[in-house]
C-alpha cells in the first residue's frame, strides 16, 4: 500500500456507539492530520500530530478522542457523537519543517461518517 | 467576513473551454496559495502553489495571485472531462512553526461535460 489508507471508508454510527477511525500513512512522514469536511462548508482542521505528540487541537469537543501511537498510525476515537457530526473526516500527513513554503499535505480518502 | 471565501458553483462547462475558479481572502498575512483538487470518493490532492503575488503555470493550469485585491484565481485551459472534481483553494500565512495551518475555501464543484 502506498500513501495514505484511511478504514473504513464509509461508518454508520448510533448516538449512543463508540467506534474508532484508523489512518495509516506510509510515506514516511512525522506529521498527522485529522480534518472535518463538511457539505457547502470549509476543511475544518481538529487536530495536528508531530513525532507523535499532539501539537493542536482546535478547539475540538471531547466526544472525538484522537491517538497517535507512531509516526504512521492515527486513530479518532469517537463516541457520543451527535447527528451534527456526520461528515466526511480526512486524515493527512507531511513532512514537517520550519522552513517555507508550508509542508505539503497529502490526505486519504477519507471515512464517510454518519451519526443517527 | 470569513476569511476565505469560494463560490461553491456548481460550475459545468464543455469539453475545451477555459475554466476560472477565484478565491477572495481577508487575511493580509497570508503569503502562500495553494489550489487542490478532489475527486469524488477521494481527498483533497495539491495541484499548485504560488508564493506572493504573481503568476505560476503547469501545463494547462495557471495559478495566479493578486495580493493588493486579496484575490486569486486559477485557470484550465482546453479542459478535459477528467478535470471534472472540486477545486478547493487553500492559503497560509507560513510564520513561525504553524507553517501547517492551511485555512480553506469551500470548494468549487466543476464538471467538464464530453
Amino acid at each position: 500500500e502506498t500513501g495514505v489508507t484511511q478504514t473504513p471508508r464509509h461508518l454508520v454510527m448510533g448516538m449512543t456507539n463508540k467506534k474508532s477511525l484508523k489512518c495509516e500513512q506510509h510515506l514516511g512522514h512525522n506529521a498527522m492530520y485529522w480534518y472535518k469536511q463538511s457539505a457547502k462548508k470549509p476543511l475544518e482542521l481538529m487536530f495536528v500530530y508531530n513525532f507523535k505528540e499532539q501539537t493542536e487541537n482546535n478547539s475540538v469537543p471531547s466526544r472525538f478522542s484522537p491517538e497517535c501511537p507512531n509516526s504512521s498510525h492515527l486513530f479518532l476515537h469517537l463516541h457520543t457523537l451527535q447527528p451534527e457530526d456526520s461528515a466526511l473526516y480526512l486524515c493527512a500527513s507531511s513532512h514537517p519543517s520550519s522552513g517555507r513554503p508550508p509542508d505539503t499535505q497529502y490526505f486519504g480518502p477519507g471515512t464517510r461518517l454518519t451519526v443517527l | 467576513q470569513k476569511e476565505v471565501e469560494q463560490d461553491p458553483g456548481p460550475l459545468s462547462v464543455p469539453e475545451g473551454a477555459i475554466v476560472s475558479l477565484n478565491c477572495t481572502y481577508s487575511n493580509s498575512a497570508f503569503q502562500y496559495f495553494m489550489w487542490y483538487r478532489q475527486y469524488s470518493r477521494k481527498g483533497p490532492e495539491l495541484l499548485m502553489y504560488t508564493y506572493s503575488s504573481g503568476n505560476k503555470e503547469d501545463g494547462r493550469f495557471t495559478a495566479q495571485v493578486d495580493k493588493s485585491s486579496k484575490y486569486i484565481s486559477l485557470f484550465i485551459r482546453d479542459s478535459q472531462p477528467s478535470d471534472s472534481a472540486t477545486y478547493l483553494c487553500a492559503m497560509s500565512a507560513a510564520s513561525g512553526g504553524s507553517n501547517y495551518k492551511l485555512t480553506f475555501g469551500k470548494g468549487t464543484l466543476l464538471t467538464v461535460n464530453p
